[in-house]
């Protein structure tokens, strides 16, 4: 497997309370994806990086934020979270090169109550 | 932005028959097309995948079909067993190297 680490694995939260979900890999891969999985909804994008800095947002970003001040983290903040962001969390990574495979970590579950 | 839809969402079979999913996206300018497995409580992983200038690839019992004029692609499952049975998911990569996903097809195989 790819060395992509999320921590926490699992998290139970307040509503209204801030959360920081984490993202390191050790394959140097300059992309890096934070996505959520809810039941009929597929896996959809919250915010990607390309690189030390550079963010941009996805599909569903509004209520979260991120930030990359190294290669190896990847950081989702939800300022304050909500009922409606209980999911479960995967972050990916790839590589320099436009069409390579991205491998997921294991996932977060994060319930928000 | 990409939009990935993909059908059907739920599938079943007979173990040894075929499996067929299919996957249409908008943007004109996605070059790479993966396909993930994801077995219940596990991450996805990916399973074949294939680029703008290649219409078909296999693998074993895994085959995947681009269409670009259509802009569809298609996975192609054959002589299924129970442990094919996941959710399966395509996903397309465009502009800015977003990777969009489709919402997932759960295929179940009878024994």
């Amino acid at each position: 497997d790819a060395g992509i680490t999320q921590s926490p694995r699992h998290k139970v939260t307040e509503t209204g309370t801030p959360v920081t979900l984490r993202c390191h890999q050790t394959e140097n891969h300059r992309y890096m994806y934070w996505y959520r999985q809810d039941p009929g909804h597929g896996l959809r994008l919250i915010h990607y990086s390309y690189g030390v800095k550079d963010t941009d947002k996805g599909e569903v970003s509004d209520g979260y934020s991120v930030s990359r001040s190294k290669t190896e983290d990847f950081l989702l903040t939800l300022e304050s979270a909500t009922s409606s962001q209980t999911s479960v969390y995967f972050c990916a990574i790839s590589g320099g090169q436009a069409n390579t495979e991205a491998f997921f970590g294991q996932g977060t579950r994060l319930t928000v109550v | 932005g990409e939009n990935v839809e993909q059908h059907p969402s739920t599938l079943s079979v007979q173990e040894g028959d075929s499996a067929v999913i299919k996957c249409t996206y908008s943007d004109s300018a996605s070059n790479y097309f993966p396909w993930y497995k994801q077995e219940l409580g596990k991450r996805p992983q990916l399973i074949i995948d294939i680029r703008s200038n290649v219409g078909e690839k296999k693998d074993q019992r895994i085959a995947v079909t681009l269409n670009k004029t259509a802009k569809h692609f298609s996975l192609h499952i054959t002589e299924t067993q129970p442990e094919d049975s996941a959710v399966y998911f395509c996903a397309a990569r465009g502009a800015g190297n977003m990777l969009t996903f489709g919402g997932g097809t759960r295929l179940m195989v009878k024994p």
